[in-house]
């Protein structure tokens, strides 16, 4: 069985400020990291996605996370936040064999503050 | 544009009725997910079919089903319906069922039982 934690579920910060968004997950097996995105009255779209080799992922709009297996950790950043980055973030997990079983957080919500 | 279709965008239906939520995957994916997003529970997998077949289940209560045709649309239907059963519905396709293939989500289908 695998889980997923995001302790933060509401994380405010100004714009152009930096934001680092923490996911733990839990897993007794190897795993794929997942970060999606949901903005208002949407769907979630996929952010970025650690499957195999450097440890460092980043998306085309300037975030990054960092696969940390001895700290089971993925967490999310950005140096410097925009308005239009305000929206729910999920950390999703998957195993590495087998069939897809996505577990998902429960999601941190991120408002930018002008 | 994710390329997965949900109909309808929204319902509105009474206690105790049955409901049918459509979902057209991405072309070319043959694997389809729903998931039921709620603010109390988060994001539940409910269920997850490979070209026809079902392959995983999750949080699906028994008056809930789906199914998947030969032209790889989904149908999820919910019968018996309870207030709790309000909730986003959303429908996720990829083209494996690995670990390592991101999920497509569509836009959802917002049910609101009365």
């Amino acid at each position: 069985a695998q889980s997923v934690t995001q302790l933060d579920s509401q994380v405010p910060v100004f714009e152009e400020a930096p934001v680092e968004l923490r996911c733990n997950y839990s897993s007794s097996v190897s795993v794929y990291l997942f970060w999606y995105v949901q903005y208002p009255n949407q769907g979630l779209q996929l952010l970025l996605k650690y499957l195999s080799g450097s440890t460092l992922v980043e998306s085309i709009n300037g975030f990054e996370a960092e696969f940390n297996k001895s700290q089971t950790s993925f967490h999310l950043r950005k140096p410097s936040v925009h308005i239009s980055d305000t929206a729910e973030y999920f950390c999703a997990v998957s195993p590495s064999g087998g069939y897809q079983k996505v577990t998902f957080g429960t999601g941190t919500k991120l408002q930018v503050i002008p | 544009d994710s390329g997965v279709t949900q109909t309808p965008k929204h319902l509105i239906t009474a206690t105790g009725q049955r409901v049918t939520l459509r979902c057209s995957p991405r072309s070319g994916d043959l694997s389809v997910y729903w998931y039921q997003q709620s603010l109390d529970q988060g994001l539940q997998f409910l269920i997850q079919y490979y070209n026809g077949e079902e392959r995983a289940k999750g949080n699906i209560l028994e008056r809930f089903s789906a199914q998947q045709f030969p032209d790889l649309h989904s149908e999820l239907n919910l019968s018996s319906l309870e207030l709790g059963d309000s909730a986003l519905y959303f429908c996720a396709s990829s083209a494996q069922t690995g670990g390592n293939s991101p999920l497509h989500f569509g836009n959802g289908t917002r049910l609101t039982v009365t």
